[in-house]
């Protein structure tokens, strides 16, 4: 079944400094990845989508200087919380859209989700 | 706009007993639905899918079936088990491919 994975799965940073979160799609290509934020017992709230080779489309309300998304490849797409506060602590997961089926998926179109980024920011 | 409504958990069970956690959305067309479930600290995990009205998506056990008089998309499972426990989510994918979820109902299966 297709993969999808996260790197870090946990990290801790001083506020101020900026952190990279990698998604990476292993055994499929995914043109397009699509980065969620999960506060402690809510839902997953989609902050962007990013596809391979362009920029990426941010959600009402998600600063897009603050929260840079790179897609450069088919299948590695990594976000980069600058300058990050406190507040940005939260929990971090990926997806990538298996859009040629080539996963062995359910069916083409589906997205296969990481296991998710910690982010603690003191 | 899409949504999802699942009902507020948590939801707790002794072992073996039957499951149910409804889910009804809102959409213009026809959408997906889907059932994910995360388990603590990870990612979540495709459980089961239906693509149109009336299709039952089932899997481990549970079942769901699309019910578009009703809009709706519950949860069932026979017997749970306490490897069960986890995170339920009910989300819907629209002709754009964008997944919208619900809140999420933690189900806690006690021995």
């Amino acid at each position: 079944g297709a993969v999808v994975s996260q790197h870090p799965s946990r990290v801790i940073c001083k506020s101020g400094t900026s952190v990279k979160i990698e998604c990476r799609s292993l055994d499929f290509q995914a043109t397009t990845m699509f980065w969620y934020r999960q506060f402690p017992k809510q839902s997953l709230m989609l902050m962007a989508t990013s596809n391979e080779g362009s920029k990426a489309t941010y959600e009402q309300g998600v600063e897009k200087d603050k929260f840079l998304i790179n897609h450069a490849s088919l299948t590695l797409s990594t976000l980069t919380v600058t300058s990050a506060h406190p507040e940005d602590s939260s929990f971090y997961i990926c997806s990538a859209r298996d859009h040629w089926g080539t996963s062995g998926g359910l069916s083409t179109n589906e997205q296969f989700f990481g296991p998710g980024t910690r982010l603690t920011v003191l | 706009g899409d949504s999802v409504t699942q009902m507020e958990g948590p939801v707790t069970l002794s072992e073996e007993a039957f499951l149910t956690i409804n889910c009804t959305y809102t959409a213009t067309g026809y959408p997906s639905l889907f059932w994910y479930v995360q388990y603590p600290g990870e990612g979540l995990q495709l459980l089961l899918k239906a693509t149109k009205a009336d299709d039952k998506g089932s899997n481990k056990g549970f079942e769901a079936t699309y019910r578009k008089e009703t809009t709706s998309f519950h949860l069932e499972k026979g017997s749970v088990q306490v490897s069960d426990s986890a995170v339920y989510f009910c989300a819907l994918r629209n002709a754009g491919n964008m997944l919208t979820f619900g809140g999420g109902t933690r189900l806690m299966v006690k021995p």
